[in-house]
């Protein structure tokens, strides 16, 4: 099924280990997108990639990095886990204006750091 | 500055009651998108609408419909006849492709609980 595919779905990690969110389309949209999800704040933006090549900060950048491999995949790096980034994580890809301008989600990723 | 408010943190209705919900936005483009997502129980997210700052006539889709008012800077979404299924996070969402990227603001979301 065509859509954005997130791994893992669910992680514990210790403070101050590492570790690399996956994120792929296979829609050949040209933007994606990383957003943390908090209670009562909504999802805010973490980085973003307009195209392949580019990647911008978004709201939340500190102690995040990413990466766009290439046209489908744009990873979420935490370099030193901390436990306020506990939260649940959604990758996302959308295309230019366009009849169909629209934005698709991953299935999300719980990440817990104790 | 929040670019979307959602002022109404909780709603619990019994089921059949209607469910109206709000969303302000605030931007300085006069071309946008707005959006409305759902978040059920299982996480995921689930497009509900897109409309564009021009096109202000109100849509219906079965139970549910959106009233776009530019002059208010209002996009309300209301459930109509509201069932348990409804039960969920809704958020509203603004895009302002004017500004270069085609990022998504969402608001902090209103969790509705419908009561059997």
């Amino acid at each position: 099924n065509a859509g954005v595919t997130q791994t893992p779905k669910f992680q514990v990690l210790k403070t101050g280990q590492s570790m690399t969110l996956q994120c792929a389309q296979d829609m050949n949209h040209n933007s994606m997108y990383w957003y943390r999800q908090d209670p009562g704040m909504g999802l805010r933006l973490i980085y973003y990639s307009a195209s392949e090549g580019t990647t911008d900060k978004g709201e939340v950048p500190n102690g995040y990095n990413v990466s766009r491999l290439n046209k489908r995949e744009f990873s979420l790096r935490l370099e030193s886990a901390a436990p306020s980034q506990t939260s649940v994580y959604f990758c996302a890809s959308s295309e230019a204006l366009n009849t169909n301008y629209g934005y698709t989600f991953g299935s999300g990723t719980r990440l817990t750091v104790v | 500055a929040q670019k979307v408010t959602q002022a109404q943190t909780e709603i619990s209705v019994v089921e059949k009651e209607d469910v109206t919900l709000d969303c302000v936005y605030e931007t300085r483009d006069t071309t946008y998108y707005l959006f409305w997502y759902k978040q059920p129980p299982s996480g995921e997210l689930v497009f509900l609408i897109r409309r564009n700052s021009f096109d202000e006539q109100n849509e219906i889709s079965g139970r549910y419909s959106w009233n776009f008012q530019k002059s208010t800077s209002s996009f309300n979404f209301t459930i109509t006849a509201s069932q348990v299924v409804d039960s969920a996070v809704y958020f509203c969402a603004l895009s302002e492709p004017s500004l270069g990227d085609y990022k998504l603001s969402f608001g902090a979301g209103t969790t509705v609980t419908v009561r059997a």
